[in-house]
C-alpha cells in the first residue's frame, strides 16, 4: 500500500520563476493538505483540498495556489518565486470518512530559490 | 489563534538516559494533540496522539499525557537509543485532525 508520494524530490529555481509541485495521496484518502517547512522551523499550513475545492487556507499570499484532480492527487503552484520561498514543501493526506484518523505525510519536495 | 510552544534544542543525551521534551499549547475549545518525528531527509511520521483531557498517547516507548489544566503535552521516554535521534514536533488540531498547527521542533541527539 503506497503512502503519500511527492514529486519532484528536489527542485532549484530562480527568483521570479513559477513552480509546480505534485502529490499523490495515500490509497483511500480523499483530502490533501499542503505545508511549508522553512529550515529549522515547524511546518506551516498552506491550504487543504477536498472534492477538488480549497476548503481551508493558511496565511499565505495568492502567489500560492493549488488544484485537486478527480483521482484526489493535487498540485501546489507558486508564482513569482521569492528567496523566502525556499523550504521543504510537505503534502499530507487524510480521509473525510475517517476524520478521526491523523494525516499521513509524504517525504516532501525541497525547493531552493537562487 | 491556536499556537504550540516547544522547548528549544538541541537536547543532547547519552544512550539509556531519560527524555523529556516540553510542549505547551494555546487553543480555544478542545484540540487534539500530537507528537510527530522527522528523521533526516524524510517527512513527518506520527509518533503518538491524544484526543481528550487525561488521555495518554504511547508508541515505541514514548509517552505523552494530555493535561488540560496546564495546557501541556510533554513527551517522555524512559531510555533513549541512538536511533531516536531526530527532530520532534508537537502539534494540535482543532477540527477533526485536519489543519495542524506545529511547534518549532526540538532536535534530539543521542550519543552511544
Amino acid at each position: 500500500d503506497a503512502g503519500v508520494t511527492q514529486s519532484p524530490t528536489h527542485l532549484i529555481k530562480t527568483r521570479g520563476q513559477q513552480v509546480t509541485l505534485r502529490c499523490s495521496p495515500k490509497s483511500g484518502h480523499d483530502t490533501v493538505s499542503w505545508y511549508q517547512q522553512a529550515l529549522g522551523q515547524g511546518p506551516q499550513f498552506i491550504f487543504q483540498y477536498y472534492e477538488e475545492e480549497e476548503r481551508q487556507r493558511g496565511n499565505f499570499p495568492d502567489r500560492f495556489s493549488g488544484h485537486q484532480f478527480p483521482n484526489y492527487s493535487s498540485e501546489l503552484n507558486v508564482n513569482a518565486l521569492l528567496l523566502g520561498d525556499s523550504a521543504l514543501y510537505l503534502c499530507a493526506s487524510s480521509s473525510q470518512a475517517y476524520s478521526n484518523q491523523p494525516q499521513h505525510f509524504g517525504d516532501g519536495t525541497r525547493l531552493s530559490i537562487l | 489563534g491556536n499556537s504550540v510552544t516547544q522547548m528549544e534544542g538541541p537536547v543532547t543525551l547519552s544512550e539509556e538516559a531519560f527524555l523529556t521534551i516540553n510542549c505547551t499549547y494555546t487553543a480555544t475549545g478542545y484540540p487534539s494533540l500530537f507528537w510527530y518525528v522527522q528523521y533526516p531527509g524524510e517527512g513527518l511520521q506520527l509518533l503518538l496522539k491524544a484526543t481528550k483531557a487525561d488521555d495518554k498517547g504511547s508508541n515505541k516507548g514514548f509517552e505523552a499525557t494530555y493535561r488540560k489544566e496546564t495546557t501541556s503535552f510533554h513527551l517522555e521516554k524512559g531510555s533513549v537509543q541512538v536511533s531516536d535521534s531526530a527532530v520532534y514536533f508537537c502539534a494540535l488540531s482543532d477540527e477533526g485532525f485536519q489543519k495542524l498547527v506545529f511547534g518549532t521542533g526540538t532536535r534530539l541527539l543521542v550519543s552511544p
